[in-house]
């Protein structure tokens, strides 16, 4: 199984600031990855796919890149809505497989 | 605009089956998209379970490959799930998705997923 570890666990920051979450995989996986978003006591919602597409309907401060094992999300000028946990997910190959998730939480 | 809404029982005991089904409205079960379960354990992350395709073509979790079954139900336009000899380690919230192959396979949409809770 490919291992996705992601960094930090946590994170505090203050509306406005940006923050980059790192995903990266235990072997190369070109840029099959996408990002998702799940606010609390909610399912997870599609943000990024393919490392850098945008899901329709996500704002353009959501940014990714990378590709082969390493990977990251940016969120530039965070909006309150934006405080909450975020996950990592190859699709590469079966078993997909997710990152343990970083929590954003307001400073 | 594409629902999922799972069901099923909320309390399932020791080394018994859990049953979960996923009712699709929006989309055709038996369209070119994929479908599938995932789990999350009360403040824990999130583990791919199963993924079905119209043809009834599936691909499990290893960690699991024994115990689950995932099945379509086109003329209720709904999909299921089985796991054998639950476990409190099963324990969690349950989530359906739509996967999109163009995309990679990813999941979107998302049911609002359910509570599974494994106990006497």
């Amino acid at each position: 199984d490919i291992q996705m570890t992601q960094s930090p666990s946590s994170v505090s920051a203050s509306v406005g600031d940006r923050v980059t979450i790192t995903c990266r995989a235990s072997q190369g996986i070109s840029t099959s990855l996408a990002w998702y978003q799940q606010r609390p006591g909610k399912a997870p919602g599609l943000l990024i796919y393919t490392a850098s597409t945008l899901q329709s309907g996500v704002p353009s401060r959501f940014s990714g890149s990378g590709s082969g094992t390493h990977f990251t999300l940016t969120i530039s000028g965070l909006q309150p809505e934006d405080f909450a946990t975020y996950y990592c997910q190859q699709t590469n190959s079966f078993p997909f497989t997710f990152g343990q998730g970083t929590r954003l939480d307001i400073k | 605009q594409v629902h999922l809404q799972e069901s099923g029982p909320g309390l399932v005991k020791p080394s018994e089956t859990l049953s979960l089904t996923c009712a699709v409205s929006g989309s055709s079960v038996n369209s070119g998209y994929y479908w599938g379960w995932i789990r999350q354990p009360p403040g824990k992350g999130l583990e791919w379970i199963a993924t079905i395709f119209r043809t009834g073509s599936t691909q499990y979790n290893p960690s699991l490959r024994g115990r689950i079954t995932i099945s379509l139900d086109i003329s209720k336009n709904q999909f299921s799930l089985r796991l054998s000899s639950v476990s409190a380690a099963d324990t969690g919230i349950y989530y359906c998705a739509r996967q999109i192959a163009p995309k990679q396979l990813v999941f979107d949409p998302w049911g609002q997923g359910t509570l599974v809770t494994v106990s006497s």
